[in-house]
């Protein structure tokens, strides 16, 4: 799996777009982006995926380059519940179903 | 719908003792997965299970057994706890057609004196 590269902490307005980049500059044709977040203390919550084309749900937005070396995780309003570390993870889809976590980013929405 | 519970929440073992940490799902999930996170660092795979029956060696297996007798439940065995066993452990699973959205459940933290 691509190895991803995460600043370790940003900071964000509250009510303001918080924007979270993610570089992964050696992905292959067939690996995905997925984004992870972890709130103090508690478990990892899946936000959300995507392979090529950018992808919204209702909790945030993936936006992929076209070359797939890097993307970016926009939570459009964020709010003081978003603070937690951010985790950016490049894994091949299909059978392969083990992630790998780094270090991530330190999102902290301030009031 | 209680998703993914963890037994228990805390413990503190002695060296040398002996614990078994419960991971429960209600969600009919294929696959469950143990975790350990250690203070600074992301998550690293212990042991993960495809199916009833079944495990399999994660990134860091050594001091740690598992087994999946039923679906819904997965356990993690220390047999003899060391210090650097001192960790926050998570549990999670999920469908196998969507192995990589994990479902996470609370952790729990065990510390080795």
């Amino acid at each position: 799996d691509a190895k991803t590269t995460q600043p370790p902490s940003m900071d964000c307005a509250e009510g303001r777009a918080a924007n979270l980049p993610c570089n992964h500059s050696t992905i292959s044709g067939n690996e995905y982006v997925y984004w992870y977040r972890q709130i103090h203390s508690q478990g990892p919550q899946y936000i959300i995926h995507g392979l090529k084309n950018n992808e919204t749900n209702e909790m945030a937005s993936l936006i992929i380059t076209e070359d797939r070396k890097s993307s970016t995780l926009i939570l459009p309003h964020a709010t003081l519940r978003d603070t937690a570390v951010y985790y950016c993870i490049a894994v091949r889809g299909g059978s392969n179903y083990k992630l790998t976590f780094g270090k991530g980013t330190l999102l902290t929405v301030n009031p | 719908n209680a998703g993914v519970t963890q037994t228990p929440k805390f413990r503190v073992l002695k060296t040398g003792q002996s614990m078994t940490l419960l991971c429960a799902q209600d969600m009919n999930h294929e696959y469950m997965y143990w975790y350990r996170q250690d203070p600074g660092m992301g998550l690293r795979l212990i042991h993960y299970s495809v199916g009833e029956g079944t495990t399999a060696k994660g990134e860091v297996p050594d001091g740690y057994n598992v087994s999946r007798l039923k679906k819904q439940n997965f356990l993690l065995g220390l047999e003899s706890a060391a210090p650097s066993q001192t960790s926050v452990y998570f549990c999670a699973s999920t469908l196998s057609d969507r192995g990589l959205e994990q479902y996470f459940g609370p952790g729990t933290r065990l510390t080795v004196t």
